[in-house]
């Protein structure tokens, strides 16, 4: 398996920009995690999704973030308007049906994302 | 509610010498506990698990922890480092399948191998 699959590896663009960040998870697995990443907060979960279905998505900073999936194999997270602040390292993970805290959450390698 | 205290964000050893890692954590239900690495410029990858089985648990790349519930600690440990162990190590609790449940992260260990 070619593992969890994000794109692009690394965005730069300009604040107020829309940002679309891709997820392909790991086929089979039931449940997918957006993560932010910075320097100063860690790794915070933004939203999960089990079964395609956004279960909680309390962790999304503001109204500018919005996630969606698709289908089984295809998650988007977007940010519009984009403002300096965002800029992090946004991963995607996915883990099986056996219950989406309790198992092995496999990671992508993470979209760099710089607004200027 | 659960959280998580790792104690000391960079380590320094020397190669062949033993790593200690501290975690400590905080949950208002049986926890599930969990050591993820990440090396540089890739995404986090699973170390090892406690699920309220046994509390030694071993990982991968000779790595292992012990639930001590009375310390409230899962620290991590390796008797001998190799070079190939410099990461980031992240201790992470959550409350399975508790309705309430997330998965919270600690800020990290940097871990450094000093030759």
């Amino acid at each position: 398996d070619a593992g969890v699959i994000q794109s692009p590896r690394h965005e730069v663009t300009e604040m107020g920009q829309e940002v679309t960040l891709r997820c392909k998870p790991i086929s089979g697995h039931d449940y997918l995690f957006w993560y932010r990443q910075t320097m100063m907060r860690g790794l915070e979960l933004l939203i999960y999704f089990n079964n395609n279905v956004p279960i909680d998505d309390s962790g999304m900073p503001e109204d500018r973030f919005s996630a969606k999936m698709p289908n089984a194999s295809f998650s988007t997270l977007k940010i519009q308007p984009s403002e300096p602040r965002d800029s992090a390292v946004y991963f995607c993970a996915s883990s099986l049906s056996s219950g989406g805290f309790t198992d092995t959450q496999y990671f992508g390698p993470g979209t760099r994302l710089t607004v200027l | 509610a659960q959280s998580v205290t790792q104690l000391g964000s960079h380590v320094s050893v020397s190669e062949g010498a033993l790593v200690l890692l501290r975690c400590n954590y905080s949950s208002s239900v049986p926890p599930y506990l969990f050591w993820y690495v990440q090396y540089p410029n890739q995404g986090l990858q699973l170390l090892l698990k406690y699920t309220s089985a046994a509390t030694l648990v071993k990982g991968i790349n000779g790595f292992e922890a012990e639930f001590k519930k009375s310390e409230t600690s899962f620290h991590l440990t390796k008797p001998s480092a190799h070079m190939s162990d410099a990461a980031e190590y992240f201790c992470a609790v959550s409350g399975g399948y508790s309705s309430a449940s997330k998965i919270i992260f600690g800020s990290g260990t940097r871990l450094s191998i000093r030759p």
